[in-house]
């Protein structure tokens, strides 16, 4: 696609739910990048996979978090039995690899903000 | 690790005025890039402008430049006749030289929210 898509767009949950987060990334983008960002601050980042393998997840919060990418291509974060504090939005990323301009062709989607009440 | 710091949870500008948005970093990296971002109200993230660890000129993009002194660790903003579509919030980004591992990873401050006076 024309751009990073990500689905839904605004989720409500209560506690306790499964939520499951979707990312379409650019075309030809080899790498995808999860960020989490809570309100008034800045983005976190929390996992990224290169193809379908996930490279670094060092930023997952704990093992309620977790993320794949089966055929290399769309990205599902998924946060199970969800609490409060996972409330944020919920930020995806692509960019080619490798970069010859690194940044340039790092683009971000709108974001899935997430509230569990 | 890296450390990205902003000093101005807020700052305001009156319109065609000029503004100065701070940012200080910490690493151990010589070689790597710094960016602002731009996020309005719509939320997107809007890439501002963009400097490289290796070259000593000053980026600049129109109206945005910066003041990127490598050896204090800072990358301020430099906003000229500011416009009423400037205010948002400004985040300022590190990410460490690929080391072939094809990995771009972002270190953001907690960001800076402009407001453009009319």
């Amino acid at each position: 696609g024309a751009g990073v898509s990500q689905s839904p767009r605004y989720k409500v949950t209560k506690r306790g739910q499964d939520v499951a987060l979707r990312c379409d990334p650019i075309s030809g983008h080899v790498s995808l990048y999860w960020y989490r960002q809570a309100l008034g601050q800045g983005p976190e980042f929390l996992t990224y996979f290169n193809y379908e393998a996930q490279q670094d997840k060092s930023g997952l919060p704990n093992d309620r978090f977790s993320a794949e990418r089966p055929e290399g291509s769309i990205s599902t974060l998924t946060i199970q039995r969800t609490e409060q504090r996972d409330s944020a939005m919920y930020r995806c990323a692509s960019s080619l690899v490798p970069d010859r301009t690194p940044g340039y062709g790092y683009t971000f989607g709108s974001g899935t903000r997430l509230t569990v009440v | 690790a890296q450390t990205v710091t902003q000093s101005q949870p807020e700052m305001s500008v009156q319109e065609a005025e000029t503004v100065t948005l701070s940012c200080t970093y910490d690493t151990s990296e010589s070689n790597y890039y710094l960016f602002w971002y731009k996020q309005p109200p719509s939320r997107q993230m809007i890439l501002v402008i963009r400097q490289e660890a290796y070259k000593q000129q000053n980026a600049t993009e129109n109206r945005f430049s910066v003041n990127f002194q490598k050896a204090a660790k800072s990358f301020s903003l430099k906003i000229s006749d500011s416009q009423l579509g400037d205010t948002a919030m400004y985040f300022c980004a590190f990410m460490k030289q690929d080391s072939g591992a094809g990995s771009y990873q972002l270190t953001f401050g907690k960001g800076t929210k402009l407001s453009v006076i009319p």
